[in-house]
């Protein structure tokens, strides 16, 4: 497609379960970025891919947190025994090669509750 | 002290005015972004720079690296410039982000 494209749009979970958040990035960028926004506050860097592998995972708040892009395009956040702190909308970006400007997706809204 | 600071956090302007945005960061950058946010909607990269000044329609932003402070400006503005408007600043991609300053362009 012609953007970044985030899946799903919005996601309901109980706390405690798994989730999984998808990030289809503009086709051929070899860098990709995972970032949080709290509400009414402004995103956080989560981790950061080149290609297949993270280059940065510095921003990931701790081991529940995964993130995976194993054939360097799709990317897929990954979100055990989540809880009612990790409510936040999650936001994809991608880069031609880090070296141009972003393009972010319309994001992930996740609700644990 | 945050790391990134943007004033002001609000601002309400009316149809036409020129507008400033002002952001100061405290950390060492490869580069410093501005991005758009609109109630609701997705982020939209506005500019990308690492010294000088870009130009893009109505918008401007500088950056002076050695005072470490950036200004995005819009030009005639009009209503639908609305939205927050956000400076993040890092390097490829370990992004550090300001709170936002929310802009209000009334008819």
């Amino acid at each position: 497609g012609a953007g970044v494209s985030q899946t799903p749009s919005n996601k309901v979970t109980e706390k405690g379960k798994y989730v999984e958040l998808r990030c289809d990035p503009i086709s051929g960028h070899t860098a990709l970025y995972w970032y949080r926004q709290s509400l009414g506050q402004g995103p956080e860097f989560l981790i950061y891919f080149q290609g297949t592998g993270a280059a940065d995972d510095s921003g990931l708040p701790n081991d529940r947190f995964f993130a995976v892009r194993p054939e360097g395009s799709v990317s897929t956040l990954k979100i055990q025994r989540t809880e009612r702190g990790d409510s936040a909308v999650y936001l994809c970006a991608s880069s031609q090669d880090g070296n141009y400007g972003y393009t972010f997706g319309s994001g992930t809204r996740l609700t644990v509750v | 002290k945050n790391e990134v600071e943007q004033s002001p956090q609000n601002l309400t302007a009316q149809e036409g005015e020129f507008i400033t945005i002002n952001c100061s960061y405290s950390v060492g950058i490869s580069a410093l972004h501005w991005l758009q946010q609109h109630p609701g909607g997705g982020i939209v990269s506005l500019f990308m720079l690492s010294s000088g000044k870009k130009k893009h329609g109505r918008l401007i932003a500088t950056i002076n690296i050695q005072e470490k402070h950036s200004s995005l400006h819009i030009t005639a503005s009009h209503p639908r410039d609305s939205a927050v408007y956000i400076c993040a600043v890092g390097s490829q991609g370990n992004l550090i982000f300001g709170k936002g300053t929310k802009l209000s362009v009334k008819p």
